[in-house]
């Protein structure tokens, strides 16, 4: 089995801040994403990649900034923290980008906004 | 922008009854939905999948689609505490844009 690791768990920083977080995926998986979940709320896809060098808008990409420059690997970008968007940030990947393919979830990066 | 609507936002059923979870689409693009579960504290963890009219089920857990009216729905039998997360309803496209729905949390009571 493969796993996603997110990297900081917690990333704190002010108002303003440009601040990225990583994901590393083992899995060999064409396919990564952005998701932002709110506390309680479902998940809004933010970015996704088809394959390595691709990007495509989520429905909430406005403020964040993607880069998918190997195959493993998916960074997020937020362009200037705000406090309203202290969330949760989860990275998740699959085989590929055709119907039918599991998602497989990190565990999450927390945004902390001071 | 495709929409995905849950219903009910949450839900409590007594330890051993039956709990139904209702989920549907805006875009007739959708050909795939996913049930995934997120226990507190946890991500998201791939529950069940339906493509094709009628019925799956799996264990404890069923799930509904009725592609006309691109609704399904995921009934849990014999609830136990255990199920108690949200459970996150998630449409597919086939162009790797899968949206999700808000959720429904689950409450079991022993």
């Amino acid at each position: 089995g493969g796993i996603i690791t997110q990297t900081p768990k917690f990333l704190i920083g002010q108002e303003g801040q440009k601040l990225t977080l990583k994901c590393q995926q083992n899995f060999n998986h064409d396919t990564m994403y952005w998701y932002r979940q709110d506390s309680g709320k479902g998940l809004r896809l933010i970015y996704y990649s088809i394959t390595e060098n691709d990007l495509q808008k989520g429905d909430l990409s406005e403020g964040y900034d993607a880069s998918r420059e190997k195959k493993s690997s998916f960074s997020l970008t937020v362009t200037s923290a705000q406090k309203n968007e202290m969330a949760v940030f989860l990275c998740a990947s699959s085989i590929d980008r055709f119907s039918g393919n599991t998602l497989y979830f990190g565990e999450g990066s927390r945004l902390i906004v001071v | 922008q495709q929409k995905v609507q849950q219903s009910p936002e949450s839900l409590i059923v007594p330890e051993g009854g039956m709990a139904s979870l209702n989920c549907t689409s805006s875009d007739r693009n959708v050909d795939y939905f996913w049930w995934y579960r997120q226990h507190s504290g946890k991500s998201p963890k791939m529950l069940m999948s339906i493509f094709s009219n009628g019925e799956k089920e799996e264990g404890r857990f069923t799930v509904h689609l009725n592609k006309a009216s691109l609704h399904t729905s995921l009934h849990i039998r014999d609830s136990q505490p255990s199920d108690s997360a949200l459970y996150l309803c998630a449409a597919d496209t086939n162009t790797g844009k899968l949206t999700f729905g808000d959720g429904t949390v689950l409450t079991v009571k022993p």
